[in-house]
């Protein structure tokens, strides 16, 4: 039973630019969601997605877009880089919009040079 | 707004001691409260969560005690071992029709000396 994947595992991109990050869903899942981890701190929350549509949104701004296809997987896309959006990119799934229980990647490191 | 703060910031255990680690939460609205382990280069794995319908929920050596009145719970982690060594976070949610986030604690690095 696959668990959680993303890619790519790291990203060095520079100020300015865009950048798109993928996320397949643990098997029997349909909900995804997003999160930023910066270097010592606990994730925080981005977004999340279900039936292919934003259902809750964290504190980032509308440079942070995202996707959820058909098939449930996932893309997180980031506009306009800026240095502080070098973080560890984690996605998380679960079964259903209201189950509580969250499963995540292994995250996509992001470095913003 | 901080909504789930964490402490001890580090911790330091002896092989065999036992480590312990709190959380305290602000939004009485918050229903759900799971414990993550995190290695380095790795994302959180789910280790053990709580509702508030229960005071103490036990998995192995760890155990969540939970204390609704004062807004607080806590991880222990009996027989602490090398292996355990890690980055832990508590985390709380609420459930919505609209969906279910988690919000996370600053995050625990503990130490376990062999």
């Amino acid at each position: 039973d696959a668990g959680v994947t993303q890619s790519p595992t790291h990203l060095i991109k520079t100020r300015g630019q865009q950048v798109t990050l993928r996320c397949s869903p643990k098997s029997g899942h349909d909900t995804v969601s997003w999160y930023q981890q910066a270097l010592g701190q606990g994730p925080q929350f981005i977004f999340q997605y279900y039936e292919e549509e934003e259902r809750q949104r964290g504190n980032f701004p509308d440079r942070f877009s995202g996707h959820q296809f058909p098939n449930y997987s996932s893309e997180l896309n980031v506009n306009a880089l800026l240095l502080g959006d070098s973080a560890l990119y984690l996605c998380a799934s679960s079964r259903g919009l209201v189950k509580d229980t969250q499963y995540f990647g292994p995250g996509t490191r992001l470095t913003v040079l | 707004q901080q909504q789930v703060k964490q402490s001890p910031q580090s911790l330091i255990v002896q092989k065999g001691g036992i480590s312990i680690i709190n959380c305290a939460y602000e939004n009485t609205a918050f229903d759900y409260f799971p414990w993550y382990q995190q290695f380095p280069g790795k994302g959180p794995a789910l280790l053990i969560a709580i509702r508030p319908d229960v005071s103490e929920k036990k998995e192995g050596r760890f155990t969540i005690s939970f204390n609704k009145s004062a807004k607080q719970f806590s991880l222990h982690i009996m027989d602490s071992q090398p292996g355990d060594s890690a980055t832990y976070f508590c985390a709380a949610s609420m459930r919505k029709t609209s969906g279910s986030r988690l919000t996370f604690g600053e995050g625990t690095q503990l130490t376990v000396n062999p």
